[in-house]
């Protein structure tokens, strides 16, 4: 069975600075995808970059950028610039190749400090 | 466009009753997955339904149940409900090509007193 682990329950970072999410993941298969999601307050699970395990560029949307590491099997978000409203639980997820079910992680809580 | 709208918004029951939550997935999606969010457990797949037709389903007793309409509007129901199901209920919807990502509502929060 597929898991994915994010090992740090909470981190904090000054706004304007860098931060670093870490998340692993262990799978048999050759065809899958792996998302960031962020939950703010509102509950609400917005999704935040994705990347397909056949590419090897990690990909970057505006601030948020991956870094994809297929043979160690893991998955970090890199959010620069940081901002007050980036606060939120990021959750890790990852989803096979021709299936809708998404495994998520536990989830990290993430402070924003101004 | 109209995202995913997930009603109520809130429910309060009682142990033993049975609850019917809703889901209308954005318009053009075909593909309706549920999962129960809680503290100890994390986010749990429950199951994901495409063109009113269960097409994955996870490990949840029997008293979990769902379906979809033509409208590719999705209901699930808990029957007997115990304490443990108290939860943020999410349901995402995408257009069910594998390739494509989900989109969340805002979830149902389900309190069982």
């Amino acid at each position: 069975a597929q898991t994915v682990t994010q090992s740090q329950p909470e981190m904090s970072v000054q706004e304007a600075e860098t931060v670093t999410l870490s998340c692993t993941y262990d799978t048999s298969e050759s065809d899958y995808y792996l998302f960031w999601y962020k939950q703010p307050p509102s509950r609400q699970m917005i999704l935040v970059i994705r990347q397909e395990a056949y590419k090897q560029q990690n990909a970057t949307e505006n601030r948020f950028s991956v870094n994809f590491q297929k043979a160690a099997k893991s998955f970090s978000l890199k959010i620069s610039d940081s901002q007050l409203g980036d606060a939120a639980m990021y959750f890790c997820a990852y989803k096979r190749g021709g299936s809708e079910k998404l495994v998520f992680g536990k989830g990290m809580k993430l402070t924003v400090n101004p | 466009k109209a995202g995913v709208t997930q009603t109520p918004r809130y429910l309060i029951k009682t142990r033993g009753q049975q609850v019917t939550l809703s889901c209308s997935p954005i318009s053009g999606h075909r593909s309706v997955s549920w999962y129960q969010q809680t503290p100890g457990q994390g986010l749990q797949f429950l199951f994901e339904y495409f063109s009113e037709t269960q097409r994955n389903k996870g490990n949840f007793p029997g008293r979990f149940s769902g379906r979809q309409f033509s409208n590719s509007r999705s209901e699930m129901n808990v029957s007997t409900l115990e304490l443990g199901d108290s939860a943020l209920y999410l349901c995402a919807s995408s257009l069910g090509s594998h390739d494509t990502e989900a989109f969340f509502g805002q979830g149902t929060r389900l309190t069982v007193v």
